[in-house]
């Protein structure tokens, strides 16, 4: 089984500075890893995704985030921030075939003016 | 190409009654995630459907709630004899049932039980 610790419930930061979303997984088999956004009162939006190759995965918006496989951690980043990035994120997690995604409990980014 | 839709957006049911909630998946997709979410929580998993075929619903309560996915039409999430503790924001995604399984999520049905 997976499972998916998102050790910040609540990060604030200030407009323009830059912001790391931890996220940490165990998986007995290779995974795929996701991040999604969601928006007051909206579905999930795919961030990012890392499937293989390359351990730094660049997405929408200005994210980005890196696999790392010895400490079994996929934090996003973002250089500087914005507004409009207020949301909460999750990470998330995928065993190859056909097996169920395990999300984290999320985080909520809070830009402060 | 239209997302994922789901209906209703919003639904009011009295104590006892039942829910439907619909999910139309993204076209050529054949496989259906639903999940639940609760103020102030994440998503907690709950069904996971092809065509005609349960994958896992590992997560269901065990009574009062089911879901299928037909042949022709929109998965439905079906909730029997409403509690209070059903009030939830319920989203429905879809995949192609690829490996790399991107989901696709609906903007979801909230649920309010009086």
């Amino acid at each position: 089984a997976q499972s998916v610790t998102q050790l910040d419930s609540q990060v604030p930061v200030f407009e323009e500075a830059p912001v790391e979303l931890r996220c940490n997984y165990s998986s007995s088999v290779s995974v795929y890893l996701f991040w999604y956004v969601q928006y007051p009162n909206q579905g999930l939006q795919l961030l990012l995704k890392y499937l293989s190759g390359s351990t730094l995965v660049k997405g929408i918006n200005g994210f980005e985030a890196e696999f790392n496989k010895s400490q079994t951690s996929f934090h996003l980043r973002k250089p500087s921030v914005h507004i409009s990035d207020t949301a909460e994120y999750f990470c998330a997690v995928k065993p190859g075939g056909y097996q169920k995604v395990t999300f984290g409990t999320g985080t909520k980014l809070q830009v402060i003016p | 190409n239209a997302g994922v839709m789901q209906n209703p957006r919003h639904l009011v049911r009295r104590r006892g009654q039942e829910a439907r909630l619909r999910c139309s998946p993204m076209k050529g997709h054949s496989h259906v995630y639903w999940y639940r979410q609760l103020p102030e929580e994440g998503l907690k998993f709950m069904v996971y459907l092809q065509k005609e075929n349960i994958i896992d619903e590992s997560g269901m309560p065990k009574e009062r709630f089911s879901a299928e996915f037909p042949k022709e039409g929109p998965s439905i999430l079906r909730i029997q004899q409403v509690v209070r503790g059903d009030s939830a924001a319920y989203f429905c995604a879809s995949t192609t049932g690829t490996s790399d399984e991107t989901q696709y999520f609906g903007p979801g049905t909230r649920l309010l039980v009086l």
